[in-house]
């Protein structure tokens, strides 16, 4: 148990359709990254957020967006889904964006048809 | 460029030795995770090693050399519930901590 929680743990949507995808920090993590993970692949970083606002991004296209609330908790919004956004998202909170230890959620598995 | 290579699949059987290495190429590195991943689930910690040499945690151990960019993940008295992918990661500062992750290992211990 790492104390970081998401939901919900299983979707699917349809291409073209939105969806925001939550995720709840250990409380005082300031810190909260989300990753793709797709079958048979490791994690792919898509951006982090340091005290609600985005402190670095991977190579993701702008319709992957994020939130951070003063609550410790997050959201990954992503717009016109496409097949291939079918994998598992995983979010991982830090004590702070210097701590190098990461948190991990279960992840959501999300599957686009 | 970022890089981080590990086998993709590896076999050994219960009770034996296995050692999963992974090479990296990153800028801004400052150190390099294990994290073992079970079907479906998350990844889970393993090791972290910020300095060279051989970090020793029960039947897991890690290894880092940073001039060669190399890591390994040493497992001892291996049992049938570590089949699992085992995830290489190196640690990226650049304003804050970014995990820059292998393809995985998936390893399969047999009886």
């Amino acid at each position: 148990e790492t104390g970081v929680t998401q939901s919900p743990t299983h979707l699917i949507k349809t291409r073209g359709q939105q969806v925001t995808l939550r995720c709840s920090s250990q409380s005082g993590h300031n810190t909260v990254s989300w990753y793709q993970q797709a079958l048979g692949q490791g994690p792919q970083f898509i951006f982090q957020y340091y005290r609600e606002e985005e402190n670095g991004r991977g190579n993701f296209p702008p319709r992957f967006s994020g939130l951070q609330f003063p609550n410790y908790s997050s959201e990954l919004n992503v717009n016109a889904l496409e097949l291939d956004d079918s994998a598992l998202y995983l979010c991982a909170s830090s004590p702070d964006r210097d701590d190098p230890e990461a948190f991990f959620g279960q992840g959501t598995r999300l599957t686009v048809v | 460029g970022q890089n981080i290579d590990q086998p993709t699949e590896m076999t050994a059987t219960e009770g034996a030795i296995v050692q999963i290495n992974c090479t990296y190429q990153t800028s801004g590195f400052n150190g390099l995770f294990w994290y073992q991943q079970h079907a479906g689930e998350a990844p889970t910690f393993l090791s972290y090693n910020v300095l060279d040499g051989l970090e020793e945690k029960g039947r897991f151990s890690s290894f880092l050399s940073r001039s060669k960019g190399y890591s390994y993940l040493l497992l001892k008295e291996l049992q049938m519930k570590d089949s699992a992918s085992y995830l290489c990661a190196a640690l990226r500062y650049n304003q804050g901590g970014k995990l820059i992750f292998g393809q995985g290992t998936e390893l399969s211990v047999k009886p």
